[in-house]
């Protein structure tokens, strides 16, 4: 089973540019999250999704956008990257209940320069 | 005052030891608890979950909720080589997980 897979796994970018990261779940499930991974900062949370359609703010969503127009695709949006952006991108999803766990992805190594 | 504290050690035993990771919280609301192990250069996968209170074991890994003094646990007997990672916590109130920072295990052979 494929599971949760991150597009690209690695990529560097000049301050200013755009790019999309993709992810895709093939586990039918409702919720999708978008992290990013920093030393000594651990898994802070960007925005999440709750179903196709819908999206909402995590912790530190400034700088990004998402959205979900198919159930199965969380797409993380960075429209002018900043070399404070430069960080390792996690995507994960779960079923609906509460306590079913979250799955993630192998992450995107993203650098801004 | 963080909602999850975790100690980021890192932590270095021998082979065979007995290892305990914990997690303090402050968020009375907070009733899914779980462990993750992250390997280098990869996604945190899930190694133990519980729901409220108590304790559960799977194999070499025990897990353990203490609510009353917001403190969880995870337990490793006779560790081995592969379990050197980090191993993060996290917990819900049927909300997004909020997660510990990581904790860096190294078991020396």
């Amino acid at each position: 089973n494929a599971g949760v897979t991150q597009t690209p796994k690695f990529r560097v970018l000049k301050t200013g540019q755009s790019m999309t990261l993709l992810c895709a779940q093939d586990m039918n499930h409702e919720y999708m999250y978008w992290y990013r991974q920093d030393p000594g900062m651990g898994l802070r949370l960007i925005h999440y999704s709750v179903g196709e359609g819908t999206t909402a703010k995590g912790e530190v969503p400034d700088g990004y956008n998402v959205s979900r127009l198919k159930k199965q695709n969380f797409l993380l949006g960075l429209e002018s990257a900043a070399p404070s952006q430069t960080s390792v991108y996690f995507c994960a999803s779960r079923g609906p209940m509460g306590l079913q766990p979250q799955h993630f992805g192998d992450g995107t190594r993203l650098s801004i320069l | 005052q963080k909602e999850v504290e975790q100690d980021p050690g890192p932590l270095s035993v021998p082979e065979g030891a007995i290892v305990s990771l914990n997690c303090t919280y402050s968020n009375s609301a907070f009733q899914y608890f779980m462990w993750y192990r992250q390997y280098s250069r990869k996604g945190p996968e899930l190694l133990m979950y519980t729901y409220s209170s108590g304790n559960k074991e799977d194999g070499r890994f025990t897990a353990q909720v203490d609510k009353s003094s917001k403190y969880i646990s995870l337990f490793i007997r006779d560790s081995q080589p592969s379990d050197s990672a980090t191993y993060l916590c996290a917990m819900s109130a049927n909300t997004p997980l909020v997660f510990g920072k990581g904790t860096r295990l190294s078991v020396i052979a």
